[in-house]
């Protein structure tokens, strides 16, 4: 059984700058989360995807977005990047019987300066 | 308020120590617990999964869940050096559009000494 992978494990883009994050999920997990850490802090629920459509999204602006794919992958957009986004960004996948229990991939490390 | 409180620490504590760890919520719809691992730059590890109140174990883990008094613990018995990481508490319900999604604690750092 595959885990969670992300990609790229880290990066560093500046202030403006676009940036996408990509996530495969475990096997057999149709649901996906993305999560932004900030040093020191836990993890916070940007928002989630099921059957390619975002149903659930926690207090973050537009310009974090986005999609899931027909083999349950994921890509995390942010636009307009901001020092304070500067994170580390979380994928975690679920599925199966217990369906509050979610996995989490390694994460990417991103840098904004 | 925060929905979730946990004590950052940092707790360090001699090998073979019992370990406690705890957080306290205020959301009462939480029916769903969990305890992570994460080490250093690494995602987080899912330990303990637990539903409602009660007891869970799992080898040298122990969870138990007090929901009257919106108090979650993780016990460590016959701490290791390999424990060092940070311990985050995690906590879900049901509810609407975003079910499932995970309220996470600060998490805390601890340290076992050799």
């Amino acid at each position: 059984e595959t885990g969670v992978t992300q990609s790229p494990t880290h990066l560093i883009k500046t202030r403006g700058q676009q940036v996408t994050l990509r996530c495969s999920s475990q096997s057999g997990h149709n649901t996906v989360s993305w999560y932004q850490q900030a040093l020191g802090q836990g993890p916070q629920f940007i928002f989630q995807y099921y059957r390619e459509e975002e149903n659930g999204r926690g207090n973050f602006p537009p310009r974090f977005s986005g999609l899931q794919f027909p083999n349950y992958s994921s890509e995390l957009n942010v636009n307009a990047l901001e020092l304070d986004d500067s994170a580390l960004y979380l994928c975690a996948s679920r599925g199966g019987g217990h369906q509050e229990t979610q996995y989490f991939g390694p994460g990417t490390r991103l840098l904004v300066l | 308020q925060k929905e979730v409180e946990q004590d950052p620490g940092p707790l360090s504590v001699p090998e073979g120590a019992i370990v406690s760890l705890n957080c306290t919520y205020s959301n009462s719809a939480f029916q769903y617990f969990m305890w992570y691992r994460q080490y250093s730059r690494k995602g987080p590890e899912l330990l303990m999964y637990t539903y409602s109140s009660g007891n869970k174990e799992d080898g040298r883990f122990t969870a138990q869940v007090d929901k009257s008094s919106k108090y979650i613990s993780l016990f460590i018995r016959d701490s290791q050096p390999s424990d060092s990481a940070t311990y985050l508490c995690a906590m879900t319900g049901n509810y609407g559009g975003s079910q499932g999604n995970l309220i996470f604690g600060k998490g805390t750092k601890l340290s076992v000494k050799p």
